[in-house]
């Protein structure tokens, strides 16, 4: 059971530079979310997925894309990188809260500086 | 006002020292409490559950007051190895289908020698 996977771990991009970051779960949660954590702003939330072909938008989405084809797997896309995008990305996944002791999983996180 | 407010510090501590975070909530249908532990450079891993009576593990005890909205995480006998940036997080199975979670900006601890 290897939990919530991300690759890349580092990613150095130059501004306009397109990629992916991949996130991978094994717990079959259908709930995954994607967040970003810079200094002094805790983690917002970039977008989520509550199962397969199912996403939403969450408090910071523009100039990211989100696609879910798999319960399994939750990609994030930078379609034109901005230097605004240099961040540290979690993705994350769940089960749904019921009230209970319902948790969040993290991946190990993804390193991203664009110049 | 934000969801969750948590005093950012940074507490700096002797080892063996006893200190307390607080955590106030403002969403009074929150269900479900928790204290994340983040690493520097590392992703946020769960510490805690907080529940309504109260629960200790270890030098650690984290108690919820539904009253006034408010969580606290207390450590004891700190040891170098509690520095670390203590994330409140508050659970709400309501509103969207899957429930909310929100994170408070984190609490920085660093424990000296």
């Amino acid at each position: 059971n290897a939990g919530v996977t991300q690759t890349p771990k580092f990613q150095v991009l130059k501004t306009g530079q397109s990629m992916t970051l991949q996130c991978a779960q094994d717990m079959n949660h259908e709930y995954m979310s994607w967040y970003r954590q810079d200094p002094g702003m805790g983690l917002r939330l970039i977008h989520y997925s509550v199962g397969a072909g199912i996403t939403d938008q969450g408090e910071v989405p523009n100039g990211y894309n989100v696609s879910r084809s798999t319960t399994e797997d939750f990609p994030l896309r930078l379609l034109s990188a901005a230097p605004s995008q240099t961040s540290v990305y979690f993705c994350a996944s769940r089960p749904r809260l019921a009230g209970g002791r319902e948790t969040q999983y993290f991946g190990p996180g993804t390193r991203l500086l664009v110049l | 006002r934000k969801e969750v407010e948590q005093d950012p510090g940074p507490f700096n501590v002797p080892e063996g020292a006893t200190v307390a975070f607080n955590c106030t909530y403002s969403n009074s249908a929150s269900q479900s409490f928790f204290w994340y532990r983040q690493d520097c450079r590392k992703e946020p891993k769960l510490l805690m559950s907080v529940y309504s009576s109260g629960n200790e593990d270890g030098r650690f005890t984290a108690q919820l007051n539904r009253a006034s909205q408010y969580i606290s995480l207390l450590i004891r006998d700190s040891k170098l190895s509690d520095s670390a940036t203590y994330l409140c997080v508050v659970g709400n199975a309501g509103g969207t289908s899957y429930g909310k979670l929100t994170f408070g900006q984190g609490t920085i601890l660093t424990v000296h020698p």
